[in-house]
């Protein structure tokens, strides 16, 4: 396992209300992705970051905010959650040697 | 922008080796084809990847058609195991980002 952890692995929350999600890794990597991923659609890259403080968009970044103020961790925030973000939630990480990326377990987020 | 095609699924019989096409005709000279898959609800694992020439690691052996245009990725011996989703994706190497598509679905059958 490369040493990445999303919290929580779960979580149920209501619409309008804001949502944390954190990735960690223990690898110093320097780039790290969150993804999401819906039946039908296999994963779709929401944001990614290249550095500490240093973020870019993906495709669905729409509703979605990162922010990377240390190596380790890369938040992903739902300002304000709808039910159209109920999704499964990858954080990557990735060597940049090689362009491997390694992922993490996921997070199963459910907005009712 | 998904710039590969994969079938949707295909299926292979436990012991025999499953081939799995990828068309990617609009490559460019410096983008890579790397392939991942994912077993069930895990998160994606790296397999292979290569630019020009075939490769071949532990898990897998990639062949690349000379006009770059579409690869295979071939598991000699395909288990029960492999049943997974497996995804093709085109990089560039200074480019970070990575695009998914929806990946071709193996069904190993006993």
């Amino acid at each position: 396992d490369a040493g990445i952890t999303q919290s929580p692995r779960h979580k149920v929350t209501e619409t309008g209300t804001p949502v944390t999600l954190r990735c960690h890794q223990t690898e110093n990597h320097r780039y790290m992705y969150w993804y999401r991923q819906d039946p039908g659609h296999g994963l779709r890259l929401i944001h990614y970051s290249y550095g500490v403080k240093d973020t870019d968009k993906g495709e669905v970044s729409d509703g979605y905010s990162v922010s990377r103020s240390k190596t380790e961790d890369f938040l992903l925030t739902l300002e304000s959650a709808t039910s159209s973000q109920t999704s499964v939630y990858f954080c990557a990480i990735m060597s940049r040697e090689n362009g491997e990326q390694y992922f993490g377990p996921g997070t199963r987020l459910t907005v009712t | 922008d998904a710039k590969t095609t994969q079938p949707t699924s295909m299926d292979c019989a436990e012991g025999r080796a499953a081939n799995l096409p990828c068309n990617h005709s609009t490559i460019s000279g410096n983008e890579y084809v790397y392939w991942y898959r994912q077993i069930h609800s895990q998160g994606p694992q790296y397999i292979i990847h290569g630019l020009k020439n075939n490769e071949t690691n532990e898990m897998a052996s990639l062949i690349i058609t000379e006009d770059r245009k579409s690869s295979t990725l071939i598991l000699p011996h395909a288990t029960l195991r492999d049943t997974a989703v497996y995804y093709c994706i085109v990089r560039e190497l200074n480019f970070n980002k990575f695009y998914f598509g929806s990946g071709t679905k193996l069904n190993v059958k006993p």
